[in-house]
């Protein structure tokens, strides 16, 4: 079965340091990937998506970026971080390769607190 | 970033009433999916739905999806306290999956 890990679950981080949040799938291959961001008590935001390897679309100009250097790791990064960043992050995966059929699942989250 | 239309916001009712939220949208998507949020938890998927007209049903949940593509409602019947929680629609197009603004249920026993 499919599982997808994302890592680390909360996280404080203080204004101008790095960012790096890591998302990871297993039991498919080629699935589309996805970072999204949800404000407290908001919707989610969708930040990045990726349908394949070094492949990211970024969908809201921002202080962050995306990578996925393999073809089930996705990788949220920030060179230097905002107050404005705090958020709940969650990464998404879905069955890729043009699939009619197919679901998103969801990561648990990692709570960035920018301080 | 594209988002939809989701009402309402919220909603507050006594437990073994029904729920009714809904999404439109102006775009079209092939494939509506429905999401329930607990606190600090990632969304699970509640029901999806694949060809437009669809009606689907899970359990106390059903939801349909329009007719023009355009649009999904969520029902629940006999709500319950576990039903509380944050519940969210979703459009899928080619490759992105963007979400509604999320609709918040508060039970009252």
């Amino acid at each position: 079965s499919q599982t997808i890990h994302q890592w680390p679950a909360t996280l404080v981080q203080p204004v101008g340091s790095p960012l790096s949040l890591e998302c990871t799938v297993e039991g498919t291959s080629n699935p589309n990937l996805y970072w999204y961001r949800q404000a407290a008590g908001r919707g989610l935001q969708l930040l990045f998506y990726s349908v394949g390897i070094g492949q990211i679309s970024s969908e809201v100009p921002q202080n962050l970026s995306a990578s996925r250097p393999q073809d089930r790791q996705f990788i949220l990064s920030s060179k230097k971080l905002l107050l404005s960043d705090s958020g709940f992050y969650l990464c998404a995966w879905m069955g890729g390769g043009g699939r009619e059929y197919t679901e998103a699942f969801f990561g648990q989250g990692t709570r960035l607190t920018v301080v | 970033g594209q988002q939809l239309n989701q009402s309402p916001q919220s909603m507050f009712i006594q437990e073994g009433e029904d729920v009714s939220m809904n999404c439109t949208s102006s775009s079209i998507f092939n494939t509506w999916l429905w999401y329930k949020q607990d606190p600090g938890e990632g969304p699970v998927l509640l029901i999806a739905l694949y060809k437009a007209g669809e009606l689907t049903s899970n359990g106390r949940l059903t939801a349909q999806f329009g007719i023009t593509r355009k649009d999904s409602f969520l029902n629940i019947s006999a709500s319950i306290p576990s039903d509380v929680g944050i519940y969210f629609c979703a459009g899928k197009g080619a490759q992105k999956l963007v979400f509604g603004q999320g609709t918040r249920l508060t039970i009252n026993p």
